[in-house]
């Protein structure tokens, strides 16, 4: 069973510039939650995903977006990119809720802002 | 409001030799509880998960952690600790349905 793959791993930026990470969950789970992983803020949520709807959000600028699609992948974008956006970006999945199980995370796209 | 406090950024022990790492929470109910393992570079992982069944759980690699209601902590244990488990973790409390709250990480070292 594949595991949850996130794409690209690796991306470079410069401010102002905007990014678009992708992540696909594991078959037949239909929850999506992205994190934002920072050595100063540690593991901070973004949002979920359930079913093409948004479920949840944490505290980010509305630069943050995010939208799901009907095979239950999932897209983050954040625009007008600051160099306080260079973080690891996880993302996660579950069959339905986050709580209620085991999440399954992916490798993460590392973001660097120049 | 929930929230999760590990009281340990850094733990360094010897291999062979036990493991505790610390977590204590604050929540208004009885929250889910988690610990998380993250090796370098990868996704996390699920150690283990506590969900008002019983007090003591045990996770996978011989991971076990004890759910104390009156002193409100979830501290992580392994009897015996080997180089492989040199990594970070992180004790995380269930926020409502669909969010979680991180603690700030455990990084864990392994002395040969």
């Amino acid at each position: 069973k594949a595991g949850v793959t996130q794409t690209p791993r690796y991306l470079i930026k410069t401010r102002g510039q905007q990014v678009t990470l992708s992540c696909s969950p594991i078959s037949g789970h239909r929850s999506v939650s992205w994190y934002q992983q920072t050595p100063g803020q540690g593991l901070q949520f973004l949002f979920e995903y359930f079913s093409e709807t948004q479920r949840n959000k944490g505290n980010f600028p509305g630069r943050f977006s995010g939208r799901q699609f009907s095979n239950s992948r999932s897209e983050m974008n954040v625009s007008t990119l600051e160099l306080g956006d260079s973080a690891l970006y996880l993302c996660a999945s579950a069959v339905t809720t986050p709580n209620t199980g085991e999440l399954f995370f992916g490798e993460g796209s590392r973001l660097t802002v120049l | 409001a929930q929230s999760v406090t590990q009281l340990d950024s850094h733990v360094s022990v010897s291999e062979g030799t036990p493991v505790l790492l610390r977590c204590n929470y604050s929540s208004s109910y009885s929250p889910s509880l988690f610990w998380y393992v993250q090796h370098p570079n990868k996704g996390l992982q699920l150690l283990l998960k506590y969900t008002s069944a019983a007090t003591l759980v045990k996770g996978i690699n011989g991971f076990e952690a004890e759910f104390k209601k009156s002193e409100t902590s979830f501290h992580l244990t392994k009897p015996s600790a080997h180089m492989s488990d040199a990594a970070e973790y992180f004790c995380v409390v269930t926020l409502n349905d669909y969010k979680l709250s991180f603690g700030a990480g455990t990084t864990v070292t392994v002395r040969a």
